[in-house]
């Protein structure tokens, strides 16, 4: 299996307040992924990062922030969280050929109340 | 319209029955994935193809190029087959997957 952890594995928040979810590797994989699985629409790209400091919004990205200092790190950020967002977040890590998978983290369930 | 259309979206089958699930997109492709979920699990891959066929175990996975279109096949369905399966693309460079929105799988003994 992958190296890839999220923490925490579930979270019950209330709405407007910031809420962080991480991602870690071991792999030294330069691409990291984060992604919401929502009921009917399947995994949505929310933000990624091809390198340290380097991001990119993906289709889903109003609302979140993303920060990646270290190559093993990768940080979702909900400034405000809303109901919304309630959802199952994964993180996923890649090396960036064509030919590889991408590798999934445990997930994440987050409620906001 | 999402560009990765998987079909059926729920499927029911006996255990031993042989199952195919389709995936058909709508863009030029450098590959596509076929990845499987169990209940509240984790996501793997099973198959990566940029053409032809591939086999693993029970598992067979088809996919046509011109046509836009990919099948995985289950033979001899066992009900720890019972997961979703999902389809993802993959464009250009191979830096963004693109998923269907998954086909769930029951198989009952």
């Amino acid at each position: 299996d992958a190296g890839i952890t999220q923490s925490p594995r579930h979270k019950v928040t209330e709405t407007g307040t910031p809420v962080t979810l991480r991602c870690h590797q071991t792999e030294n994989h330069r691409y990291m992924y984060w992604y919401r699985q929502d009921p009917g629409h399947g995994l949505r790209l929310i933000h990624y990062s091809y390198g340290v400091k380097d991001t990119d919004k993906g289709e889903v990205s109003d609302g979140y922030s993303v920060s990646r200092s270290k190559t093993e790190d990768f940080l979702l950020t909900l400034e405000s969280a809303t109901s919304s967002q309630t959802s199952v977040y994964f993180c996923a890590i890649h090396r960036g050929q064509i030919t590889d998978t991408q590798y999934f983290g445990p997930g994440t369930r987050l409620t906001v109340l | 319209k999402n560009e990765v259309e998987q079909s059926p979206q729920n499927l029911t089958a006996q255990e031993g029955e042989f199952i195919t699930i389709n995936c058909s997109y709508s863009v030029g492709i450098s590959a596509l994935h076929w990845l499987q979920q169990h209940p509240g699990g984790g996501i793997v891959s099973l198959f990566m193809l940029s053409s032809g066929k591939k086999k693993h175990g029970r598992l067979i996975a088809t996919i046509n190029i011109q046509e836009k279109h990919s099948s995985l096949h289950i033979t001899a369905s066992h009900p720890r087959d019972s997961a979703v399966y999902i389809c993802a693309v993959i464009r250009g460079t191979g830096n963004q997957f693109y998923f269907g929105t998954g086909t769930s799988l029951t198989v009952i003994p």
